[in-house]
């Protein structure tokens, strides 16, 4: 079965610092990979994704990540985070055989500090 | 275009009730899946419906159920409620054929507390 790991529980970083954020997969095929944010009372939002194709992926609000096969990563960056970003991120693993069920990391919480 | 709608937001029982949570997904969404959040355990899968049928199924006792209707609406229900089953759950829709695979638009969520 696939899984995901998010080593870090809780980052802070500094507002207009880099951020970035990672996440180990366990699969033994090309998974699909999401990153979700999900902000306090609110369901998930999704980021961006991976299926295939080009390894480097944007998505919104100036998030993009980095597919590395040979470590099994997904990890997320943001160039210059801004207070909105304070929230609690997600990767997670679809399986291509079972595509509409998705294993999730446990997250991680980014605090933002003026 | 209106998103996944779930109710009630909020609610509390108490233990050995029953409890039925409801999804509206998105229009012209066909697949709902329904998750679990708590902290201990993170968000873990419950089942997931398309076309009224339930086409994939979590590691949940059978305490948890769920039915989705011809209008693709879909609901829960958790019986017997016990403490630990104080979470948030979280509906998500997907297109579920043809769509993007894996690409799940979810609700607010329903906060049940089991006293």
């Amino acid at each position: 079965a696939q899984s995901v790991t998010q080593p870090d529980i809780h980052i802070t970083v500094s507002e207009g610092a880099s951020l970035e954020l990672r996440c180990n997969y366990s699969y033994g095929a090309t998974p699909y990979l999401f990153w979700y944010v999900q902000s306090p009372g609110q369901g998930l939002q999704l980021l961006l994704k991976y299926f295939s194709g080009d390894t480097l992926v944007q998505g919104i609000k100036g998030f993009e990540a980095e597919f590395k096969r040979s470590q099994s990563s997904f990890n997320l960056r943001k160039p210059s985070v801004h207070w909105s970003d304070a929230a609690e991120y997600f990767c997670a693993v679809g399986v291509r055989s079972n595509d509409y069920k998705l294993s999730f990391g446990a997250g991680t919480t980014v605090t933002v500090r003026a | 275009k209106a998103g996944v709608t779930q109710t009630p937001r909020y609610l509390i029982k108490t233990r050995g009730q029953q409890v039925t949570l409801s999804c509206s997904p998105i229009s012209g969404h066909r697949s709902v899946s329904w998750y679990q959040q708590t902290p201990g355990q993170g968000l873990q899968f419950l089942f997931e419906y398309f076309s009224e049928t339930q086409r994939n199924k979590g590691n949940f006792p059978g305490r948890f159920s769920g039915r989705q209707f011809s209008n693709s609406r879909s609901e829960m229900n958790v019986s017997t409620l016990e403490l630990g089953d104080s979470a948030l759950y979280l509906c998500a829709s997907s297109q579920g054929q043809g769509g993007v695979p894996g690409e799940l638009f979810f609700g607010e969520g329903s906060r049940l507390t089991v006293l």
